[in-house]
């Protein structure tokens, strides 16, 4: 596709349960993104993926967080035994290089109940 | 810790006034200074991106300018227009990958 594509575009789940959210980034990119925006907090680096080099996890708030890309294109962010403060809005982006633009994608809006 | 800040938190104007919105940063170590919008329920657009070395960029009505010394940028908005109401966020990127948000501005430009 011509932008960053998410998926879900919304997850409600209960308390407890594992969710996976899943990225496609613009075709090329060699660089992917995650964020989280809530409430109150802003905007929260999470991870960053660039090309086959390990990734920068220092962003994850808990361990119940992991994150994967698969042969560099799509990734999947999953949060185990969510808790009602992971509820925001999970936004992943991509971009040619690092340093450069970053292109965002509409979001997950997740709710944990 | 890298610290961004935009001032002011909220601008409502009639159209076509020329703006100005602020963003400061506390640690001037920055590869690069980037502007984005956002509208309601979607992702962000990316506006302008203004490397380490660089003054100012300018992108149709749109220009801003970095001042690494003094930890300042801002995005100055020539003829508004209805169509430019959003929230508009600042980040500072102080390592590849990792962007510091500013908490926006949310601009209301009204007929």
């Amino acid at each position: 596709g011509a932008g960053v594509s998410q998926s879900p575009s919304n997850k409600v789940t209960e308390k407890g349960k594992d969710v996976e959210l899943r990225c496609d980034p613009i075709s090329g990119h060699t660089a992917l993104y995650w964020y989280r925006q809530s409430l109150g907090q802003g905007l929260e680096f999470l991870i960053y993926f660039q090309g086959n080099s390990a990734p920068d996890k220092s962003g994850l708030p808990s361990d119940r967080f992991s994150a994967e890309r698969t042969g560099g294109s799509v990734s999947t962010l999953t949060i185990q035994r969510t808790q009602q403060e992971d509820s925001a809005v999970y936004l992943c982006a991509s971009s040619l290089e690092p340093n450069e633009k970053l292109f965002f994608g509409s979001g997950t809006q997740l709710s944990v109940l | 810790k890298q610290e961004v800040t935009q001032i002011p938190a909220a601008l409502s104007v009639p159209e076509g006034e020329n703006l100005v919105l602020n963003c400061s940063f506390t640690d001037s170590a920055i590869y690069n200074l980037q502007w984005f919008r956002q509208d309601p329920g979607k992702g962000l657009t990316s506006l302008l991106l203004i490397q380490s070395s660089q003054r100012e960029q300018t992108s149709g009505r749109l220009n801003a300018s970095l001042d690494k010394s003094s930890g300042r940028s801002t995005l100055y908005i020539a003829a508004s227009q209805p169509g430019d109401s959003a929230t508009y966020l600042c980040a500072a990127c102080t390592s590849y990958g990792k962007l510091t948000f500013g908490q926006g501005t949310i601009l209301t430009v009204h007929p």
